[in-house]
């Protein structure tokens, strides 16, 4: 089983801010199956980066992934009032048919 | 709009059975795997499993191998769970989601229904 690491697991910034966000793979992940999922109290995730870079349908530009291996990156630029959530990173391994999530880091004010 | 609702949900004693559904809109149902994704009050999120198209190629993670059974119906637009033997590990807000083709990912989920399993 491939285990995703998130960091840090709170992360406290202020409105026009970058911010960074970290997910380590146990194992190498395949670039076409990391995902990135935002998740506001009381609501369903959303899901924000698909295949490491790419964004999902209206997602606003300032949200941008990379990386490759066993480490990834979800990086918002300019952080607005409505980042502030909890953000998941995601694989899928094919050949185990296996999906996992990072534990989540929370993105607060 | 795409749109996935869920129901079904709710108290159950350990050992018993619940199924829940989750109703598709707004898109051809049957052309999308579809998955159950679930998430333990105030915890992370935790795939549980999927199903194809036509219903011929179904996975599920190990902690409920065995006890769960996922199926469609693709007349119905609906997505069902069969949870039995239920545990307390079990409770949790499930979620069911549209697959996002090629990329592993869950490009639409629905809003959850709750399942506690509790004596």
């Amino acid at each position: 089983e491939i285990v995703l690491t998130q960091s840090p697991g709170t992360l406290s910034l202020s409105p026009g801010e970058r911010a960074t966000l970290f997910c380590r793979a146990s194992q190498s992940v395949s670039s076409n199956y990391l995902a990135w999922y935002q998740q506001k109290p009381g609501q369903a995730p959303r899901l924000l980066i698909y295949g490491t870079s790419s964004r999902a349908t209206g997602i606003a530009d300032r949200f941008s992934g990379s990386g490759s291996g066993t480490d990834f990156t979800l990086t918002i630029s300019r952080l607005e009032p409505e980042d502030f959530a909890v953000y998941y990173c995601q694989q899928y391994n094919h050949s185990l048919t296996m999906y996992t999530f990072g534990q989540g880091t929370k993105l607060e004010i | 709009e795409v749109e996935l609702v869920e129901s079904g949900g709710g108290l159950v004693q350990p050992g018993g059975s619940l199924r829940l559904s989750c109703a598709a809109s707004g898109f051809t149902f049957s052309s999308y795997w579809m998955h159950w994704v679930r998430q333990d009050p105030g915890k992370g999120l935790v795939w549980v499993s999927r199903i194809d198209r036509d219903g011929s190629t179904i996975n599920y993670a190990d902690s409920v191998k065995g006890r769960f059974t996922i199926s469609r119906d693709n007349a119905k637009n609906t997505l069902y769970l069969q949870m039995n033997s239920l545990r307390g590990e079990d409770t949790a807000v499930y979620y069911c989601g549209r697959a996002y083709a090629g990329y592993g990912a869950i490009d639409n989920w629905g809003q959850g229904t709750l399942v506690t399993v509790s004596s």
